[in-house]
């Protein structure tokens, strides 16, 4: 079966502090899908990336930075010189190549940043 | 030139109602899906469906029914409304097994 995890339930950082959100994942599938998503106050769902299990490369973009390490099943994700407009939920997610196309998400780590 | 649209985005009705959610894409996707955000954020799969296959998630109960009229869109029926279906209700689309793009949600507030 199919977990997404996220210990951390929020984390508080003050203004220009870099912060990690961690997400491990468990799967019996060799090919699957790992995302973030966003959901800021106002609600929607903002797709961040989409890493597929056979590309381990860490992904920088703009002051966004993602962590995938097949060996302890975790796709981290750091922001880099946090901003206010940061603030929101932060979700992990796993698909798997097998069966239908569903996301599994974690429970969603709440980042706030401090001016 | 909005991807996925939900209407509403606010549904407040009473216990036993019947209900319905609409959801349309314009990104030529043909897949569709409908999530449940509870009130501790969780969300869930409840649908996923293209023009071949519908899969239902084995938790969902049978008063909820999507139903497709075409392509691009997929709409949701909740029947005989309880106080337990009160959630935040998101459709997505996707192009085939690529990235999911969510729509903005409908939160459903049975009272």
């Amino acid at each position: 079966a199919q977990k997404v995890t996220q210990a951390q339930t929020e984390i508080s950082v003050v203004e220009k502090e870099d912060v990690t959100l961690d997400c491990v994942y468990e799967t019996r599938d060799t090919t699957y899908y790992l995302f973030w998503y966003k959901q800021p106050p106002s609600g929607e769902l903002v797709f961040l990336i989409r890493r597929n299990s056979f590309d381990e490369q860490n992904e920088i973009s703009g002051r966004y930075s993602w962590n995938f390490q097949k060996s302890t099943s975790s796709f981290n994700f750091t922001i880099t010189a946090s901003q206010v407009v940061d603030s929101a939920v932060y979700f992990c997610a796993l698909s798997e190549a097998r069966g239908a196309n569903n996301l599994f998400f974690g429970t969603g780590t709440r980042l706030t940043v401090i001016p | 030139d909005t991807a996925v649209s939900q209407t509403p985005k606010y549904l407040v009705t009473q216990m036993g109602n019947d209900k319905s959610i609409k959801c349309e894409q314009n990104l030529g996707h043909d897949t569709m899906y409908w999530y449940k955000q509870d009130s501790k954020k969780f969300l869930k799969i409840m649908f996923s469906y293209n023009n071949k296959e519908l899969i239902i998630n084995e938790t969902v109960p049978n008063r909820f029914s999507p139903k497709s009229p075409d392509k691009a869109h997929l709409n949701l029926h909740i029947n005989s409304l309880e106080l337990g279906d009160s959630a935040v209700y998101f459709c997505a689309s996707s192009p085939g097994r690529d990235t999911q793009y969510f729509g903005p949600g409908t939160r459903l507030t049975v009272l």
